[in-house]
């Protein structure tokens, strides 16, 4: 099956922790992108990355890091400096260039608590 | 920047009755694409349009791209339960832009 799989689904993690959250894709997609929901809230960017080895901030970067060492997979690590990090986290991939293909699918999320 | 007002925020209506949401732009877009998430669940693409005017139908869902470029409607005919969770509207103003999100429509069906 083609998809998006994001793991885990439950993470806790003590205060002054960092922790890093998983997506990995089988689409053959480009682009890769976090996205973090709180509860009533919509989706806000947290990184995206276009091509291998290349990524950019979103609008809510500070206190995250990014990596895109293989087209297939985008982890997320939530630093200790992330004030607030306590949040639903969503991974999305889309193929890149083509007007066709704006489509962009989600994985099933990860919610993070900070005890 | 680009913002997208999506509206009602909320609805709670009665099985069986018909459902529509809609999202405006400030700017224009050349793709709307509409999604549902269910509680605890990652979004689920339901319609995607690409040409101003299109009316697009999944099954009991029929969506729209308005002809200003600027507005897309969702409707939901002949509600049932497992229609309950958030809808969300997105869209693009160009294919190499991000994807813009609304706030989402949350619906809740009385049986």
């Amino acid at each position: 099956d083609g998809g998006i799989t994001q793991s885990p689904k439950y993470l806790f993690r003590k205060e002054g922790q960092n922790v890093t959250l998983s997506c990995e894709q089988n689409l053959n997609h480009d682009a890769m992108y976090w996205y973090r929901q709180d509860p009533g809230q919509g989706l806000r960017l947290i990184y995206y990355s276009q091509i291998v080895n290349d990524f950019q901030k979103g609008d809510i970067a500070e206190g995250y890091s990014v990596s895109r060492e293989k087209k297939e997979s985008f982890p997320l690590t939530v630093t200790s400096a992330q004030k607030n990090p306590t949040a639903f986290y969503l991974c999305a991939s889309r193929a890149w260039g083509a007007s066709s293909y704006n489509e962009q699918f989600f994985g099933p999320g990860t919610r993070l608590t900070v005890l | 920047g680009q913002q997208l007002n999506q509206s009602p925020q909320s609805m709670f209506i009665q099985e069986g009755e018909d459902v529509s949401m809609n999202c405006t732009s400030s700017s224009i877009f050349n793709t709307w694409l509409w999604y549902k998430q269910d509680p605890g669940e990652g979004p689920v693409l339901l319609i995607a349009l690409y040409k101003a005017g299109e009316l697009t139908s999944n099954g009991r869902l029929t969506a729209q791209f308005g002809i200003t470029r600027k507005d897309s409607f969702l409707n939901i005919s002949a509600s049932i339960p497992s229609d309950v969770g958030i809808y969300f509207c997105a869209g693009y103003g160009g294919s190499q832009g991000n994807l813009i999100f609304g706030k989402g429509t949350k619906l809740s069906v009385k049986p």
